[in-house]
């Protein structure tokens, strides 16, 4: 079925530890983002992507590093894992280019948790 | 810098009664509205929108929302909830020049009761 996948779905990492949050889309959308999700806070945008090779930060982007090598991938790297970095990462993608409004399309998350 | 705001982190109600989930939004002079649900350990999924046209818009499982320019709201509502309507619910802005990019609220969790 089309839509974004991300993987891993869980994930415990020690303090200080690096990794890659996988998320691709089959949907061919320009558009791809990383929120973070924590209780009370919704949700908030750490990077995003509006085409291959071009990228920006978000609301809350320390810590983190993207890349949008093809339009199907946007990889989200933590850098050196700390535990105000233990959440729920969602990825979502968008058609939308010109502007028009739409809604995202989301995958179904990662846990990671940093000890 | 857009901004949204829920007015309620936690809604309970009892089966088949009304409901109403709020959320204000920074003023823009154009934005696209959303009313997203999350159900336990799922990912977000689109409830229904506002882009443009008729203010009062509906979904298909019976919740609306209407459009107030003039109170910067997008309020949620449904005449009688079940208790498979117990999730979250997240009201997001896109304001028209903000290519692609939703703030969301804080997120209110509706908890049905038989």
């Amino acid at each position: 079925n089309a839509g974004v996948t991300q993987t891993p779905k869980f994930q415990v990492l020690k303090t200080g530890q690096s990794m890659t949050l996988q998320c691709a889309q089959d949907m061919n959308h320009e558009y791809m983002s990383w929120y973070r999700q924590d209780p009370g806070m919704g949700l908030r945008l750490i990077h995003y992507s509006v085409g291959a090779g071009i990228t920006d930060q978000g609301e809350v982007p320390n810590g983190y590093n993207v890349s949008r090598s093809t339009t199907e991938d946007f990889p989200l790297r933590l850098l050196s894992a700390a535990p105000s970095q233990t959440s729920v990462y969602f990825c979502a993608s968008s058609y939308s280019r010109t502007g028009g409004a739409n809604g995202y399309t989301f995958g179904s998350g990662t846990r990671l948790t940093v000890v | 810098a857009q901004s949204v705001t829920q007015l309620d982190s936690q809604v309970p109600v009892f089966e088949e009664a009304p409901v109403e989930l709020r959320c204000n939004y920074s003023s823009s002079v154009s934005v696209y509205l959303f009313w997203y649900v999350q159900y336990p350990n799922q990912g977000l999924q689109l409830l229904l929108k506002y882009l443009s046209g008729s203010t009062l818009v509906e979904s298909i499982n019976g919740f609306e929302a209407e459009f107030n320019k003039s109170q910067t709201s997008f309020h949620l509502r449904k005449p009688s909830v079940h208790i498979s309507d117990t999730a979250e619910y997240f009201c997001a802005v896109r304001g028209g020049t903000s290519y692609g990019k939703l703030t969301f609220g804080q997120g209110t969790i509706l908890t049905v009761h038989p």
